[in-house]
Order: structure tokens, then C-alpha cells, then sequence
């Protein structure tokens, strides 16, 4: 079993529509990472959170450290956040990555 | 202000050569990261230096692989004797300060290493 799990693995959406990306952790952690692959292959930082939620123009990243589960979602979704969304655990300086969540948004 | 940078951004080489692959993390910043990704799969941590110190290698596969970071600023990430298995996108990624994880972490556009 990973470390770090997301689901699901495939999303497709409408525009318009409210997305919401899971992640579950069984590793300790000190923070936890969202990030973002553009079909392009660049990955690039969303969130880091450590608690509670973080909220960033349409995206939100939530937390509980309880439960060891972190939520992204997305609103009013758009055919440009079509891309690759990997949560990544963080210890130290480590980060476990999740396989990911390909996300299509179609218009 | 440039971002962090990788070069070869594509490596096509055939089974038995040696590669070397080079990241120059953004000026500055402390530490820096090696992360391997396969195909549909998330990054997979290889290596991290903190300054010119390599502090993890615990990642790297096997003792075909090996990195070096020796004036604090870019890396060199070398595969020896290179296997098809090694195929796969190599990203390395730069942070301000490393020692937590709370930091965001810059990554690379990556090389992709095609071996044949």
C-alpha cells in the first residue's frame, strides 16, 4: 500500500462544475503539498498546508491532521485546469508523492 | 531570476553508456532535490543536498546512480552503465532553506532519459 494515496485516478468534468481531488496519508507529516502538472510535464507548487484550509482564486486545499486526509477542490472548473494534480506528503525535507489525479475538463 | 533549470532536456542513449544530467537550482537557494518519475506515476525521491552536502541518498536505486553538488549550486545527477529500467523523466527541484518541509519546493522542467 502507498504512502500516500489519491483518488480518483481519472476525473472528467464539465466546465463550470466543482471538482474535488482526495488524499490520504499514513505517513507523519510536518506539512502537505499540492501540486500541479501541466500536461507540458512542469510541475508547480499550489498549496502547502499544515493545518485547516488554504484558499488560492478558484482552488481550495484543506487538511485534517486527525484523519490524515487532505481535500483539493476546484470551482467554476475550467478547460485550463485540465492537468495532473500530486499530493505530496512532507517530512523533513522529504516529500512521498501520490501517484496523482489526471483531471480533463471539457468545455 | 530565472527558474530552475535542466539540461539535457532529452537524453537518448544506449544500454551501457553513462549519462550525466544537470540541474542549476535557482541562485540562492540551499537545497536541492533529485526525484525520478515514471510514466502515470508521481515523483520518487533519489537524493537531497543541503548546500554542497549530500545529507540523503537513501532514494538512489542502486550504485549505478550518484550525484554530486560540489561548490553548493548545480548538481550533477550520473547514471553509470545505463538499463532500459533506467528510463523514465529526472527532475530536480530547489528550495530557500530545505530543513522542513514546510517550503515550497521549485522544480525543473525535468530530462527525459530514453534508453535504448
Amino acid at each position: 500500500k502507498n504512502e500516500v494515496e489519491q483518488s480518483p485516478q481519472n476525473l472528467t468534468a464539465q466546465e463550470g462544475e466543482f471538482i474535488t481531488i482526495n488524499c490520504s496519508y499514513s505517513v507523519g507529516i510536518s506539512a502537505l503539498h499540492w501540486l500541479q502538472q501541466h500536461p507540458g510535464g512542469g510541475i508547480v507548487s499550489l498549496f502547502m498546508l499544515s493545518s485547516g484550509k488554504k484558499k488560492h482564486g478558484r482552488l481550495i486545499a484543506t487538511i485534517n491532521i486527525q484523519e490524515k486526509h487532505s481535500s483539493l477542490h476546484i470551482t467554476a472548473s475550467h478547460p485550463r485546469d485540465s492537468a495532473v494534480y500530486i499530493c505530496a506528503a512532507g517530512s523533513n525535507y522529504k516529500l512521498t508523492f501520490g501517484k496523482g489525479t489526471l483531471l480533463t475538463v471539457n468545455p | 531570476g530565472a527558474g530552475v533549470s535542466q539540461s539535457p532536456r532529452y537524453k537518448v542513449t544506449k544500454r551501457g553508456q553513462d549519462v550525466a544530467l544537470r540541474c542549476d537550482p535557482i541562485s540562492g537557494h540551499v537545497s536541492l532535490y533529485w526525484y525520478r518519475q515514471a510514466l502515470g506515476q508521481g515523483p520518487e525521491f533519489l537524493t537531497y543536498f543541503n548546500y554542497e552536502a549530500q545529507q540523503d541518498k537513501s532514494g538512489l536505486p542502486n550504485d549505478r546512480f550518484s550525484a554530486e553538488r560540489p561548490e553548493g549550486s548545480i548538481s550533477t545527477l550520473t547514471i553509470q552503465r545505463t538499463e532500459q529500467r533506467d528510463s523514465a523523466m529526472y527532475r530536480c527541484a530547489s528550495s530557500s532553506s530545505g530543513q522542513r518541509a514546510r517550503e515550497t519546493q521549485y522544480f525543473g522542467p525535468g530530462t527525459r532519459l530514453l534508453v535504448l
